[in-house]
């Protein structure tokens, strides 16, 4: 089993639609867990860490469930700029940050 | 703040040549981390430096790869001789400390043919 694992799309979503990822991570023991966003030919950036309670910024919003290992992303009300691929990141051994392949998302107008 | 600097951002090179890649971290990061990133796969890590110190290489290939820090900051990534398998995107990232926000370079893209 990888260490994190995430569909990878792509996903192709209208305007205004709300689209969700998921995430899973193999490591019970892991205690970060960031979502980077990567358009395309650019390099990974953060898009929000995810905590244990969830939490929003804005149209995202990131949740952890760590009984069933995993973590999500929602985006509400899809621009077209929302396209890129979301990059599951999970920590292990405390301070070695292990990447997903990503989950592309289209978003069409 | 100036990002991370890599050079060069695009490299074609014959297999069996060398290459050289370099990096400038965001200033007073101390944690710096070479990724490779193949077409459709996630970042993969090759090594990460604390200072000059290197306390990951696991995955360094290192019969051909070879990493430097000298001074703590900026770092240079060698691959000799490169071979087709080679060709992928460079990522040169740094965090302030090791688990902290990962911030990364534009990332050096390398052909080998």
């Amino acid at each position: 089993r990888k260490e994190v694992e995430q569909d990878p799309g792509p996903f192709n979503v209208p305007e205004g639609a709300t689209v969700a990822f998921n995430c899973t991570y193999s490591n019970s023991a892991s205690q970060s867990f960031f979502w980077y966003r990567q358009d395309c030919r650019k390099e990974p950036k953060l898009l929000m860490s995810v905590y244990s309670s969830g939490n929003e910024d804005g149209r995202f919003t990131a949740q952890l469930n760590r009984a069933s290992q995993y973590i999500s992303l929602l985006i509400r009300d899809s621009k077209l700029s929302d396209s890129a691929t979301y990059l599951c990141v999970v920590n292990k051994d405390t301070d070695k940050l292990i990447f997903g392949t990503g989950t592309r998302l289209q978003v069409f107008p | 703040e100036a990002g991370v600097v890599q050079s060069p951002r695009y490299k074609i090179i014959e297999k069996k040549q060398p290459v050289a890649f370099w990096c400038n971290p965001i200033s007073g990061h101390n944690t710096l981390y070479w990724y490779r990133q193949n077409l459709g796969q996630g970042p993969e890590l090759l090594i990460r430096y604390e200072n000059e110190e290197a306390v990951d290489d696991s995955q360094l290939p290192k019969d051909r790869f070879s990493a430097e820090r000298l001074k703590g900051v900026d770092s240079t990534l060698k691959i000799q001789p490169a071979e087709l398998g080679d060709s992928a995107v460079y990522l040169c990232a740094s965090s302030w400390t090791a688990g902290n926000t990962i911030y990364f370079g534009e990332g050096s893209w390398l052909t080998v043919v």
